[in-house]
């Protein structure tokens, strides 16, 4: 099965700075990688398909790169509504695994 | 709009059984790929199975493989999880989602979770 390992597993910023978070695929999945947002409580919300596409209605703050193996999400200037935890997700094949999470908080 | 909302949660003691159920509205689940996720409290998220949108195929985690058995009734739009031998560690909130296409990766759409505790 193919793993996802994503880092960091939390980090601290301010509203308005530049987050970038990564997910490492253990095997490479070209560009079958999404990313979520998920708040406290609640479902997950779908960001990013393809690794880079973004879904309709969600913010250009948010931005997706890259393919094989490594994959970054970035947030540019972070929002109050942002803080939250992200999750990568593969689609190459089955399972379906989820990165471990990130979880951004408030500094 | 789409909707999906899972129901059949609840507490269950180790070894017994549970039938989740996510009725869908909005679309038809016979022709998307559809899957459960699972997250246990405090943890991450948790792909556990999927079926195939068009064809029969379906598909598990290591984890539930030979417990868990996914199914659909497309009479009533609705998918299910058959759940057996459950263990401690199968507590968890449970997702079901709607994948976007078969083309296009990722869910697009979830429903609120329906939380499984397995204890004594």
């Amino acid at each position: 099965a193919i793993q996802l390992t994503q880092s960091p597993s939390s980090l601290s910023a301010s509203v308005g700075d530049r987050v970038t978070i990564t997910c490492r695929a253990s095997h490479d999945i070209s560009t079958t990688l999404v990313w979520y947002q998920q708040k406290s409580g609640k479902a997950p919300k779908f960001l990013i398909y393809d690794a880079s596409s973004l879904e309709s209605g969600v913010p250009s703050r948010f931005s997706g790169s890259g393919s094989g193996t490594d994959f970054t999400l970035t947030i540019t200037s972070l929002q109050p509504e942002d803080f939250a935890t992200y999750f990568c997700q593969h689609f190459y094949d089955y399972p379906l695994t989820f990165g471990g999470g990130t979880k951004v908080q408030i500094k | 709009e789409v909707q999906l909302s899972e129901s059949g949660g609840g507490l269950v003691q180790p070894g017994g059984s549970l039938r989740l159920s996510c009725a869908a509205s909005g679309f038809a689940i016979s022709s998307y790929a559809m899957s459960w996720v699972r997250q246990a409290p405090g943890k991450g998220l948790e792909w556990v199975s999927a079926i195939g949108g068009s064809g029969p195929g379906t598909y598990y985690a290591d984890s539930v493989r030979g417990r868990f058995t996914i199914s659909r009734d497309t009479s009533n739009n609705t998918l299910y999880l058959h759940m057996n031998s459950l263990r401690a560690e199968d507590t968890a909130v449970y997702y079901c989602a709607k994948r976007v296409s078969v083309l296009r990766s990722g869910f697009d759409s979830w429903g609120q979770g329906t939380l499984v505790t397995v204890s004594s």
